[in-house]
């Protein structure tokens, strides 16, 4: 069973980077797309990018000045860096895999990291 | 990148049918067949529901149906469960420089 789990400080300060990693066990990431997505509180779902297992990506175009995702094969990890954070970054940040058919499915999800922006 | 609309919100009796409808515009659900749609529980992560606008994961009820017309996709779900309360996003690829956009989403209520 392939279970994805997000790591990173649940505290950054505002002008900061935001760094995350998502580790998988149970499956590799080879041949898989797999995503960031953050839900703010009391908003909807936004999609931030993807990363393949080769390292290409695809950002979302409100992110792409200030994000960069990153795919390390050999510790079947991927990450997220978003730079010049504010309030308004303040999240539950989902890792995700692409599910093999049908583009924007995602089979499987970490269980989410809640990161504040704060001073 | 616009979001897609949906209601805020949506309720119906247990045993009965309830539709959330995804609008979009023609640059994203008019222009593929990419739609999916995702159930999220207070305090869980979102599951997969729906992918390419009709099709159910496996494991998924085949009380969940999805359809679509022109720039509007729709999740229906039939036989209204407790457990199907929770909040429901759509998503539609919108080609490669706008690759995924959420619609805002819809709390579903079983009254």
């Amino acid at each position: 069973q392939v279970q994805l789990q997000e790591s990173g400080p649940g505290l950054v300060k505002p002008s900061e980077t935001l760094s995350l990693t998502c580790t998988v066990s149970g499956g590799s990431l080879i041949s898989y797309n797999w995503s960031w997505i953050r839900r703010p509180p009391g908003k909807g779902l936004e999609w931030i990018g993807f990363v393949y297992y080769s390292g290409s990506t695809n950002y979302n175009p409100s992110f792409k000045s200030r994000v960069t995702i990153s795919v390390d094969t050999s510790k079947n990890q991927f990450s997220l860096n978003l730079s010049s954070v504010t309030a308004a970054d303040t999240a539950i940040y989902y890792c995700a895999r692409h599910q093999p058919v049908g583009i924007t499915s995602f089979d499987y999800w970490g269980q989410g990291s809640l990161v504040t922006v704060s001073s | 990148q616009s979001a897609l609309t949906q209601p805020p919100s949506a309720s119906g009796s247990p045993g009965q049918s309830v539709t959330i409808s995804c609008t979009g515009s023609s640059s994203d659900i008019g222009a593929y067949n990419y739609v999916s749609w995702y159930q999220q529980h207070p305090g869980k992560a979102p599951k997969l529901m729906i992918y390419e606008v009709t099709k159910r994961p496996s494991g998924v009820p085949d009380r969940f149906s999805g359809s679509k017309s022109g720039n509007t996709a729709s999740l229906t779900v039939s036989g209204l469960q407790a457990e199907d309360e929770a909040d429901y996003y759509c998503i539609s690829y919108g080609g490669t420089r706008n690759w995924g956009i959420f619609g805002g989403g819809t709390k579903l209520t079983v009254l």
